[in-house]
């Protein structure tokens, strides 16, 4: 089972930040943090990851809470094109490392 | 940039038929997967492959499944009597080395009647 648990949905206007939560008060030390998306049916979207610091890059920004047990993804300025379902995953050793979806949450940017 | 390509995009078949599904990883990739979404539901793992054995396989991947890299270039998952049940979007995922990101491909569809 995943190890995450996120809102169903979401709305968010065009142009304002995005703010998705996920909790994971399971989390291990040693695991990452990781945040697909899946536009329609396409194949899920690497955004970003992390394991304890903050993390930015071109599409998003990560917070984790200082015990771990939460993060949220940010997308500094939603675009339509943002409209997406996100997936929250940690990502489990299991001897090889395995990403367990959830049911993620359904982002919609509104115009 | 790189990426995973698959084919076919949409395979309709008869129902115990055998069915090959083919993906291209990116090129320096070691670790390879193929997880599955039934329409509407979540994106499940199906198995992991590496140094050209299965490192991890879930219930869902049972004798009917198999996969393999017969050239070190393809990597394929083969259904070998399909059921209904298997209707679904399959995407092949493949990761430059162990704990790194792994990235998915854009998916096949297969419909299953």
């Amino acid at each position: 089972d995943a190890k995450t648990t996120q809102p169903p949905s979401m709305d968010c206007a065009e142009g304002r930040a995005a703010n998705l939560p996920c909790n994971h008060s399971t989390i291990s030390g040693n695991e990452y943090v990781y945040w697909y998306r899946q536009i329609h049916s396409q194949g899920p979207q690497y955004i970003i990851h992390g394991l304890k610091n903050n993390e930015t890059n071109e599409m998003a920004s990560l917070i984790i809470t200082e015990d771990r047990k939460s993060s949220t993804l940010i997308l500094p300025h939603a675009t339509l094109r943002d409209t997406a379902v996100y997936y929250c995953i940690v990502r489990v050793d299991s001897g090889t490392y395995k990403y367990i979806f959830g049911t993620g949450t359904r982002l919609k940017v509104l115009a | 940039e790189p990426e995973v390509t698959q084919t076919p995009s949409h395979q309709v078949t008869q129902m115990g038929q055998e069915v090959i599904l083919r993906c291209v990883p990116i090129s320096n990739h070691l670790y390879f997967y193929w997880y599955r979404q039934i329409l509407g539901q979540k994106v499940e793992f199906l198995v992991s492959f590496y140094n050209n054995e299965i490192s991890e396989k879930s219930e869902i991947f049972d004798d009917q499944f198999s996969v393999e890299r017969p050239d070190g270039s393809n990597f394929t998952l083969k259904i070998r009597s399909t059921k209904l049940e298997d209707s679904a979007m399959y995407f092949c995922a493949s990761e430059r080395d162990s704990g790194n990101t792994i990235y998915f491909g854009e998916g096949s569809w297969l419909t299953v009647v």
